[in-house]
C-alpha cells in the first residue's frame, strides 16, 4: 500500500517570505500523481498544485511550485511572497488509479 | 476548477436515526465520486468509491450497511448513515473526477455530522 508522510505537523512564515514544506511517498507503481491540497479553516478542500510522476519537469503555478524527486520518493511545496490567505492546512496526496492517498497535513500559519 | 456541492453542511440528529448526504457535480459529470471522513485535525481517510449506476467499492474496515451509497446520476452520489451514533461523529467530504480530467479530484465543502 502507498503511504504519504509530512514530517512537519506546523510550520510558520512571514509574510512576503518564502516556505518549503515537505513530502515523502513511498510506492512501487511507476505510474502515479502527486497533488498538493489545501484545507482552508472552511474545511473546503482545494487543489493546489499537480505533477505528473512521468514528467521531469517540476510543476509550478504562480507563487506555487514543487520540487518532485522520483527517485527519492519526495515531493515539497514551495510558496513564494506568502500571503496571509495562505494560512490554511496543507496535504499531500498521492493518486494511483484515481484514487488518493493522502498524508496527515502540514498546518501553516502565516505571520503579518 | 469544477465545482462539487454537499449538502447539508451541518446536521444533528439523535441516536438511532439516519441522515442522508449529497453530493452534486454542478458543472461537470463526475464518472467517479469518493466519500471521505476527517476526523478532527487529521487527514482524509477514504470510505468508498461509487461509479454511476454501480454498486460502490468500500475501503477495509468500512462498514457497508452502516455506511449506504447510492450514485444514480453522473451528477449526483448520496451517503446515508443508517442507525448514526455518536461514534459516527465526524466530518464527511465527497468529491468527484470527472472523465476528461480524471486524476483530478474535486471536493465538496464537507458536512458536520454531530449524532446526540
Amino acid at each position: 500500500a502507498q503511504t504519504v508522510t509530512q514530517s512537519q505537523p506546523e510550520m510558520s512564515v512571514q509574510e512576503a517570505e518564502t516556505v518549503t514544506l515537505s513530502c515523502t511517498y513511498d510506492t512501487s507503481e511507476s505510474d502515479y500523481y502527486l497533488f498538493w491540497y489545501k484545507q482552508p479553516p472552511s474545511r473546503q478542500m482545494i487543489l493546489v498544485i499537480r505533477q505528473e510522476a512521468y514528467k521531469q519537469q517540476n510543476a509550478t503555478e504562480n507563487r506555487f511550485s514543487v520540487n518532485f524527486q522520483k527517485a527519492a520518493k519526495s515531493f515539497s511545496l514551495k510558496i513564494s511572497d506568502s500571503q496571509l490567505g495562505d494560512a490554511a492546512m496543507y496535504f499531500c496526496a498521492y493518486g494511483s488509479n484515481y484514487k488518493l492517498t493522502f498524508g496527515k497535513g502540514t498546518l501553516l500559519t502565516v505571520n503579518p | 476548477g469544477a465545482v462539487v456541492s454537499q449538502h447539508p453542511s451541518w446536521v444533528i440528529c439523535k441516536s438511532g436515526t439516519s441522515v442522508k448526504i449529497e453530493c452534486r457535480s454542478l458543472d461537470f459529470q463526475a464518472t467517479t465520486m469518493f466519500w471521505y471522513r476527517q476526523f478532527p485535525k487529521q487527514s482524509l481517510m477514504l470510505m468508498a468509491t461509487s461509479n454511476e449506476g454501480s454498486k460502490a467499492t468500500y475501503e477495509q474496515g468500512v462498514e457497508k450497511d452502516k455506511f449506504l451509497i447510492n450514485h444514480a446520476s453522473l451528477t449526483l452520489s448520496t451517503l446515508t448513515v443508517t442507525s448514526a451514533h455518536p461514534e459516527d461523529s465526524s466530518f464527511y467530504i465527497c468529491s468527484g473526477r470527472s472523465g476528461r480530467d480524471g486524476n483530478i479530484q474535486y471536493f465538496g465543502a464537507g458536512t458536520r455530522l454531530s449524532v446526540l
